[in-house]
């Protein structure tokens, strides 16, 4: 099946230091994908959907200036936690389909636990 | 539009069986289920995309009603590790963004 992977799965940083996690499709080409976060014993909220080659697009709440998401391939998505702050401390986790295979099922990458001191 | 978990919390002993229900108030494409283990990624359990449907086997299945707006996972004979917070999921178009209901948290005891 399609591989997902996300890099890295942990990071500590200091506040107001940028952060960044990556989102690979291994084994095949993912024009959208999809960012999420998950603070503890809550579920996973969509924060955007990352389209390869032009601009994301943000849910409702979601600041733009402080999550900057690229999609520069079309294997690759990056988020990045600009001037991060102790409350931006949550579990990011991304996710992909396979719309060649016409997956509807999505792909979710291993996830990065972002600590920020 | 998130889609509504019920139970938000579930208590069994081994061997017995449970049900999560996922509603939305308006008709889904689709509807995935999920489980999750702490500080893991959500693991793929199923996607049910046709109005009546029911998928899986014996021991996890769900199903998805006519009118695509409720669809319920079965746990049948329940083992330990089916311990984990379980989502639903729904998109309203196809390929659409995937919307996550605030879970159900499954306890199996010896």
């Amino acid at each position: 099946g399609a591989v997902v992977s996300q890099h890295p799965s942990w990071v500590i940083c200091k506040s107001g230091t940028s952060v960044k996690i990556e989102c690979r499709s291994l084994d095949f080409q993912a024009t959208t994908m999809f960012w999420y976060r998950q603070f503890p014993k809550q579920s996973l909220m969509l924060m955007a959907t990352s389209n390869e080659g032009s601009k994301a697009t943000y849910e409702q709440g979601v600041e733009k200036d402080k999550f900057l998401i690229n999609h520069a391939s079309l294997t690759l998505s990056t988020l990045t936690v600009t001037s991060a702050h102790p409350e931006d401390s949550s579990f990011y986790i991304c996710s992909a389909r396979d719309r060649t295979g016409k997956e509807e099922k999505l792909f979710f990458g291993s996830g990065t636990q972002l600590s920020v001191l | 539009q998130q889609p509504v978990q019920s139970p938000q919390a579930v208590i069994l002993r081994e061997g017995e069986d449970a049900v999560i229900n996922c509603s939305s108030s308006k008709a889904l494409y689709s509807v995935h289920w999920y489980r999750q283990k702490h500080g893991e990624a959500p693991v793929f359990l199923m996607i049910l995309l046709k109005g009546g449907e029911q998928k899986g086997h014996e021991k996890i299945s769900a199903s998805f009603n006519e009118k695509k707006q409720q669809s319920s996972l079965y746990l049948t004979a329940s083992q330990l590790s089916y311990s984990g917070t379980y989502f639903c999921g729904s998109t309203g178009t196809s390929y659409g963004k995937l919307t996550f209901g605030q879970g159900t948290i499954l306890t199996v005891h010896p």
